[in-house]
């Protein structure tokens, strides 16, 4: 099975440009998250959402940030505009929403605003 | 909200020795799971192993075990006979069943591995 999917794997951009970060979670998972990770701040939960309905969006950093689950089988993290503070590494990951079910994460969307 | 706390943020180990890593959290739950993952420098993140909290029976995954005290709040990863290709970033993860089924991660250990 593949797993977690996400695009692309290295996004260099200017600030001020928008950023579209892709995730595809495996099929049949119905949880799907997305964290941001840089030295200074470890791990951070942006968003998640269940059967595509997002739950808790409270560690967006501010309305510069969005994500979409516009189906099970896709999503989006949006920043618009981008900012050089917003460099970071962000994963996407997924599972069933069943108590117990571990976490299956992508390979990261590295990010660099210049 | 869970707080899952890693005191060590680094830690190293001699090849073919046993290191220990620590993670304690906060709840007022009784159900959840705890977890453990490996980051290694290609930054996959990769399931270690689990522990469901009403099995008193600690987990293992050959080289790897927990010893979880749920009175204490307490869920520690030993590693044996350690190698090279373990040396990573390990981040202690709670899973509570009654916030929508939310994982909270601990800040992370940074374990090298010494030739």
């Amino acid at each position: 099975d593949a797993g977690v999917i996400q695009s692309p794997r290295h996004e260099v951009t200017e600030m001020g440009q928008e950023v579209t970060l892709r995730c595809k979670p495996i099929s049949g998972h119905n949880s799907l998250f997305w964290y941001r990770q840089t030295m200074m701040r470890g791990l951070e939960l942006l968003i998640y959402f269940n059967n595509n309905v997002p739950i808790d969006d409270s560690g967006m950093p501010e309305d510069r940030f969005s994500a979409k689950m516009p189906n099970a089988s896709f999503s989006t993290l949006k920043i618009q505009p981008s900012e050089p503070r917003d460099s970071a590494v962000y994963f996407c990951a997924s599972s069933l929403r069943l108590a117990g079910g571990e976490l299956f994460f992508g390979e990261g969307s590295r990010l660099t605003v210049l | 909200a869970q707080t899952v706390t890693q005191s060590q943020p680094e830690m190293s180990v001699q090849e073919a020795e046993t290191v220990t890593l620590s993670c304690t959290y906060d709840t007022s739950e009784s159900d959840y799971y705890l977890f453990w993952y490996k980051q290694p420098p290609s930054r996959q993140m990769i399931l270690v192993i689990r522990q469901e909290a009403y099995k008193q029976q600690n987990a293992t995954e050959n080289r790897f075990s927990v010893n979880f005290q749920k009175a204490a709040k307490s869920f520690s990863l030993k590693i044996s006979d350690s190698q090279l290709g373990d040396a990573a970033m390990y981040f202690c993860a709670y899973r509570s069943p009654n916030t929508g089924n939310q994982f909270y991660f601990g800040t992370g250990t940074s374990l090298t591995v010494i030739p």
